[in-house]
């Protein structure tokens, strides 16, 4: 299994809404990252979690709350978005999760695309 | 913040030629990848090339690294309609953070 699970597929919320953004894989990977990505722009790296731990906070604001419950599971808990957070979030993970070389490919997840209204 | 930059911004050919995508970058690397979306969907890896190699091959695909003016090229030959797609080079820095940043990426439209 080299899948990355991103649920949901789509999602609309209002600027006082909380919703959750959740990932999963089953490949034994360490580290799993969060991007944000919007429209013909590249991904920007939100936050790297290295065995469970977040070891990288790219100055994300707070409304943004990630969560490592396990190896194999990471969420994104949104509350109180503004209209310019809808983007494209991809949650990716690799195999090397130490300090290091990131010695493998990254795999990611078709993306949640959330849109706040 | 993004490590570097790729050009063209976008690239339109004929299925059949081959299409060329650069990528500079700004610090030293252990390595560098490239990666496909197709639209709106998730990044596929291509191919790795690690600091001390220079060229890499991997099907229709060759990817060249200049560590001496840190840039890369990725070659895809014999294009098809289906490579259609935006292309981004990774880098994985030699010092500080670890986690892959994307350049600014290519946009390929192959005509059939």
């Amino acid at each position: 299994d080299t899948e990355v699970t991103q649920t949901p597929k789509h999602l609309v919320m209002g600027m006082t809404n909380k919703k959750s953004l959740k990932c999963e894989q089953h490949m034994g990977h360490r580290a799993m990252y969060w991007y944000k990505q919007k429209a013909k722009k590249p991904p920007e790296l939100m936050f790297v979690y290295s065995y469970e731990k977040l070891s990288i906070n790219e100055s994300v604001p707070s409304r943004f709350s990630p969560e490592c419950p396990n190896s194999s599971l990471l969420n994104l808990h949104l509350h109180a978005l503004q209209p310019e957070d809808s983007a494209l979030y991809l949650c990716a993970s690799s195999q090397d999760g130490t300090g290091g070389v990131l010695a493998t490919e990254a795999f990611f997840g078709q993306g949640t695309r959330l849109t706040v209204v | 913040s993004q490590q570097g930059e790729e050009d063209p911004q976008a690239l339109s050919i004929q299925e059949g030629e081959n299409a060329t995508m650069n990528c500079s970058y700004k610090t030293s690397i252990n390595n560098l990848q490239w990666y496909r979306q197709n639209s709106g969907r998730g990044l596929v890896h291509l191919i790795l090339i690690r600091s001390n190699e220079r060229e890499k091959h991997s099907g229709r695909l060759r990817v060249t690294l200049d560590t001496s003016k840190k840039s890369s090229s990725l070659l895809i030959t014999a294009s098809r309609a289906a490579d259609t797609a935006s292309y981004f080079c990774a880098t994985d820095a030699e010092t500080g953070r670890r986690a892959l940043t994307f350049g600014s990426g290519t946009r390929l439209q192959v005509q059939p």
